[in-house]
């Protein structure tokens, strides 16, 4: 049972690129969440999927934008890249419908600005 | 919103003593408490989560207690091993599902040998 995979590993933009982060939920998942962990802190809630909607959103700026696709897979796009958005990017895969059950992340992608 | 504090910030123990790491919650609205483990290069993994109609859960080595009440909740891990080592992250949200999760900073843990 595959669990949540995450695409690329590591990343490395210039500053004012933008980029496109991946995520596949695990297996019977249908809501997906990102998260931005910088280095020494715990993860913070960018937005939430669900049924290819974005349903919640966190304090982030609209450079932070997504996608769900039909199949549940998600998409992170940054704009405009700052240095401050170096940090690992997760995924958190989780099922509304048939009950409620916890989030499962992935091992995220580094993503580095330079 | 909800704010989570999260101590120690690191914790070193002896191969087979006991770690507690202590978590406080501010949104009386919140139900949900898991406890996730991150080892270095990989994402967080569940280890143990709790709801708020139970006040404690134990899974082998590991016990989360909670106290709705006062608003904390601990991680509790007996006859620690050196695998044990790594960072633990409380969180806090009202759903389990579908809820965002706000963390704590985190705990480095380090088993000895």
């Amino acid at each position: 049972d595959a669990g949540v995979t995450q695409s690329p590993t590591h990343l490395i933009k210039t500053r004012g690129q933008q980029v496109t982060l991946r995520c596949s939920p695990k297996s019977g998942h249908d809501t997906v969440s990102w998260y931005q962990q910088a280095l020494g802190q715990g993860p913070q809630f960018i937005f939430q999927y669900y049924e290819e909607e974005e349903r919640q959103r966190g304090n982030f700026p609209d450079r932070f934008s997504g996608h769900q696709f039909p199949n549940y897979s998600s998409e992170l796009n940054v704009n405009a890249l700052l240095l401050g958005d170096s940090a690992l990017y997760l995924c958190a895969s989780s099922r509304r419908t048939g009950g409620e059950q916890p989030q499962h992340f992935g091992d995220g992608t580094r993503l580095s600005i330079l | 919103g909800e704010n989570v504090e999260q101590h120690p910030s690191t914790l070193s123990v002896q191969e087979g003593d006991s770690a507690v790491i202590k978590c406080t919650y501010s949104d009386s609205a919140s139900n949900y408490f898991p406890w996730y483990k991150q080892e270095l290069g990989k994402g967080p993994q569940l280890i143990i989560d709790i709801r708020s109609n139970v006040g404690e859960k134990k899974d082998q080595r590991i016990a989360v207690t909670l106290n709705k009440t006062a608003k904390h909740f601990s991680l509790h891990i007996t006859e620690t091993q050196p695998e044990d080592s790594a960072v633990y992250f409380c969180a806090a949200s009202r759903r389990s599902g579908y809820s965002t999760l706000t963390f704590g900073k985190g705990t480095m843990l380090l088993v000895s040998p």
